[in-house]
């Protein structure tokens, strides 16, 4: 119940196309839904998050789609460029000082 | 600032060996994470600390020792590496104490043959 279930592992887009990662949950308790950016040889960067009273989040070509009912969450980038390429972790908070990880998703963007 | 910094940035031991990774922040943070990045694997956190002096098991957190004695630096210790404990180790810290928002080092990438 603790899981945070990411998908899909890897991810190939076309230059200029949509990026979907998705996300889900089973623990109702989860109140705060980051999303972490991770380009090779760095460590993850917080990149946009969201709270469960909020259907979606956008910032400039990212998107954060929320559906409560369905314990889901999802990100979208819009006009996906070749730097966009890097590692997407979903995660989920919780009260007891961390966060619930996704597996990560390797997207790659084509030029 | 510098943010979040690890040393060393590679390294590589022999079976049973020990070493230890240095993480120290400069943010004033209360709250620090190790955790172990291996391909598939995601982020699993090690250990964590939610101020000076403590220190608490996160998932995996077997085969490693922690300490924080001072707010600034967070140790991880490999008291006799396996093979097994080959991955790339990142700290991270927070400044909420429901580590929402984490601050993460360059890693370190660790081989044991």
């Amino acid at each position: 119940q603790q899981q945070v279930k990411q998908s899909p592992q890897s991810l190939i887009v076309q230059k200029g196309g949509i990026s979907i990662i998705n996300c889900a949950y089973e623990n109702t308790a989860f109140d705060y839904f980051p999303w972490y950016q991770q380009f090779p040889g760095k460590g993850p960067a917080l990149l946009i998050a969201i709270r469960p009273d909020v259907s979606e989040k956008k910032e400039g070509r990212f998107t954060i789609s929320f559906n409560k009912s369905a314990k889901q969450f999802s990100l979208h980038i819009m006009d996906s460029q070749p730097g966009d390429s890097a590692t997407y972790f979903c995660a989920a908070s919780i009260s007891n000082y961390q966060l619930i990880w996704g597996a990560g998703t390797k997207l790659i963007i084509k030029p | 600032n510098a943010g979040v910094t690890q040393t060393p940035k590679f390294r590589v031991l022999k079976t049973g060996q020990s070493m230890t990774l240095l993480c120290a922040q400069d943010m004033n943070h209360e709250y620090m994470y190790w955790y172990r990045q291996d391909p598939g694997m995601g982020l699993r956190l090690i250990h964590y600390s939610v101020g000076e002096g403590t220190t608490a098991k996160g998932e995996v957190p077997d085969g490693y020792n922690v300490s924080r004695l001072k707010k600034q630096n967070f140790l991880l210790g490999l008291e006799s590496a396996a093979p097994s404990q080959t991955s790339v180790y990142f700290c991270a810290s927070s400044p909420d104490n429901r580590g929402r928002t984490q601050y993460f080092g360059p890693g370190t990438r660790l081989t044991v043959l």
